[in-house]
């Protein structure tokens, strides 16, 4: 079944650290991919997304995530964190089947942010 | 430009009651999905509808049920509630079903606490 897994369901960091977070995908093909950032009691905002153009892909408040067809990932980084990132972050994949399609999402990841 | 919204924000029901909730999407965006968030997991996918018809469906039951308007809006419907239905539930829109990797909006999602 094709799937995405995150690893590490917390990662602390310290403020200006870089921020690294894990997903790895299961897939007979290359999907889309996305990471989405959810702030407390709000919906889901997307960061970036890869749809087969670059396999590095840059996003909004400076994250940016490299898609490695050999080790089927698609981890998202920034150089340096920052207080206000702390929040869940989802990975998602969607599946270039039929002519609809469908978000399958990662358990999530807690980004915490420490002085 | 207003983007995904939904109605209600928040709402509390009884076990055995039904529930609508209601989904505007994103200006010009004709697919509406429904997704169930379960608190502390990754959104779940319930079903899509593209030109009114229900285009695929996760694993859930049918209590859940849904429509879209000739406007693109939606509804998603949930009879005889159960306590593990509590979730907040996300509306995403996008252009057309996924199959070009077409970047899919959330809007701030509706809170269903059943008691």
């Amino acid at each position: 079944a094709q799937s995405v897994t995150q690893l590490g369901s917390h990662v602390s960091v310290s403020e200006g650290a870089l921020v690294l977070l894990r997903c790895n995908y299961s897939s007979s093909v290359p999907p889309y991919l996305f990471w989405y950032v959810q702030y407390p009691n709000q919906g889901l905002q997307l960061l970036l997304k890869y749809t087969s153009a670059a396999t590095l892909v840059k996003g909004i408040n400076g994250f940016e995530a490299e898609f490695k067809k050999s080790e089927t990932s698609f981890h998202l980084t920034k150089p340096s964190a920052h207080m206000s990132d702390a929040a869940e972050y989802f990975c998602a994949v969607s599946f270039r089947t039929g002519t609809a399609s469908k978000l399958t999402f990662g358990t999530g990841t807690r980004l915490q942010v420490t002085l | 430009d207003a983007g995904v919204t939904q109605s209600p924000t928040h709402l509390i029901k009884t076990r055995g009651q039904q529930v609508t909730l209601r989904c505007s999407p994103k200006s010009g965006h004709d697919t509406v999905s429904w997704y169930q968030q379960a608190l502390g997991q990754g959104p779940q996918f319930i079903f899509q509808y593209y030109e009114e018809e229900e285009r695929q469906r996760g694993n859930f039951p049918d209590r859940f049920s849904g429509h879209q308007f000739p406007n693109y809006s939606s509804e998603l419907n949930v009879n005889a509630l159960l306590l593990g239905d509590s979730a907040l539930y996300l509306c995403a829109s996008s252009l057309k079903p996924l199959a070009s990797g077409n970047t899919i909006y959330f809007g701030e999602g509706s809170w269903l606490t059943v008691v």
